[in-house]
């Protein structure tokens, strides 16, 4: 039982344009998301969270909204970079519970 | 500074030998958390540490599995037996503080990850 989806396992993007990389989640309890960003070989490195009061949080040029009546979250790369080229993990927790859980994951391509 | 290290970068081992891997938080991080992540799945929460209080070892998958954290400081991820089905990338993280702390300092940070290869 997946409780965090990221339902595209690839993304491809032209350099300058937007990046938007899609989660979903179905456990009601979960109240601070984040996202995290994997360069092979490397660890996840967190890259911005939200909380659940809010519905939007920026930045540089990295934001994530939040829809939580239709258990959707967002994030939004602009403009898109080479460097930005790496698989991004969607992270989701409760206020009483550390544990985080995590998507598969979306391997973002940014073309030169 | 140091981030978090892992050691081994890589193990292969036999199938029932027991393997043990090594997690060196950031320095002054009280919480220590072991993931690890399986071809094509995400990451999976296996045990949590917080300070001198007992660990949160509800995510291990069998009783093979075993962690201990000495003196507060780096962490020993223990297999015995291993079968094939624990090959993975295991995934050390730790954070400044326990999670639920205002501001970030609960931000994990994760090491470069073990990848275990059990043939």
């Amino acid at each position: 039982d997946q409780q965090v989806k990221q339902n595209s396992p690839s993304l491809s993007v032209q350099e300058g344009r937007i990046s938007i990389l899609n989660c979903d989640y179905t456990n009601s309890m979960f109240d601070y998301f984040l996202w995290y960003k994997k360069y092979p070989a490397e660890g996840p490195t967190f890259l911005i969270s939200i909380s659940s009061i809010k519905d939007k949080n920026e930045d540089g040029r990295f934001t994530v909204f939040l829809n939580k009546s239709a258990k959707h979250l967002s994030l939004h790369i602009v403009p898109s970079q080479p460097g930005d080229s790496a698989v991004y993990f969607c992270a989701a927790s409760g206020s009483s519970n550390y544990k985080l859980t995590f998507g598969k994951g979306t391997l973002l391509t940014v073309n030169p | 500074g140091a981030g978090v290290s892992q050691s081994p970068s890589n193990k292969v081992t036999e199938k029932g030998k027991d393997v043990e891997l090594r997690c060196d938080p950031i320095s002054g991080h009280t919480a220590l958390y072991w993931y690890r992540q399986s071809l094509g799945q995400g990451l999976e929460f296996l045990i949590y540490f917080q300070g001198n209080s007992a660990p949160d070892k509800s995510g291990l998958p069998s009783d093979r599995f075993s962690a201990e954290r000495t003196g507060g400081s780096v962490s020993t991820l223990t297999i015995q037996r291993t079968q094939q089905e624990d090959s993975a990338v295991y995934l050390c993280a730790s954070s400044l503080d326990p999670p639920g702390t205002s501001g970030n300092t609960d931000t994990q940070y994760f090491g470069p990850g073990t990848r275990l290869t059990v043939l």
